[in-house]
């Protein structure tokens, strides 16, 4: 079992433009979660999938951020329009159900210039 | 929603001394207490977790206990060795739609510091 898999491990973007970051959960597993860790802080979560579904997104921003999990293919999370506030580690975690814990990927370190 | 709270932020300690973090929770309903370490520009790793039914778990240089009374939980290390060197995050289960023990509230951190 490979774990779970991020892509890409580094992103550079300049202000404007936008991330996508992949996630590939492990195998058998259908619950997806994605956190941001800034710099020296704990790690926040952001947003709760499963296939097709978004769960719960109460701790996605409002704007310019949104996540999917569709049924073929990795979990994307998409930044749109990019500030330098964004600049942060991304990490994926997944789990094979509610119940279980939930294993992190090596994550996506984020850099906007 | 959940709030938990990390102590202390940095901690030193000689090796083969035992090193003690701490935490506490706000939501009583909670369940599950998961610990993990993270080295630097690396994965947090799921080191121990402990749920409410029980008051302390064990492996090997490692345990966790819990007080659902007062709320709070704590990671012990025992023999610490350099490798040990990390930051250590605590978590507590958000509660909300779809309860699930990946949606977690971390703690701040706590890098510990093994000196040989």
């Amino acid at each position: 079992n490979a774990g779970v898999m991020q892509n890409p491990r580094h992103l550079v973007r300049r202000r404007g433009q936008e991330a996508r970051l992949r996630c590939s959960p492990m195998k058998g597993h259908s619950h997806v979660y994605w956190y941001r860790q800034l710099p020296e802080e704990g790690l926040k979560f952001m947003v709760y999938l499963q296939k097709e579904n978004i769960i719960d997104e109460s701790g996605m921003p409002k704007e310019r951020f949104s996540a999917e999990f569709p049924k073929e293919g990795p979990s994307i999370l998409r930044i749109q329009q990019v500030v330098r506030g964004d600049s942060a580690a991304y990490f994926c975690a997944s789990s094979p159900g509610p119940g279980t814990e939930a294993f992190f990927g090596q994550g996506t370190r984020l850099t906007v210039v | 929603g959940e709030n938990v709270e990390q102590h202390p932020s940095t901690l030193s300690v000689q090796e083969g001394d035992s090193a003690v973090i701490k935490c506490t929770y706000s939501d009583s309903a909670s369940n599950y207490f998961p610990w993990y370490k993270q080295e630097l520009g690396k994965r947090p790793q799921l080191i121990i977790d402990i749920r409410s039914n029980v008051g302390e778990k064990k492996d090997q240089r490692i345990a966790v206990t819990l007080n659902k009374t007062a709320k709070h939980f704590s990671l012990h290390i025992t023999e610490t060795q350099p490798e040990d060197s990390a930051v250590y995050f605590c978590a507590a289960p958000r509660s909300g739609r779809g309860s699930t023990l990946g949606r977690l509230y971390f703690g701040r951190g706590t890098q510990l510091t093994v000196w040989p």
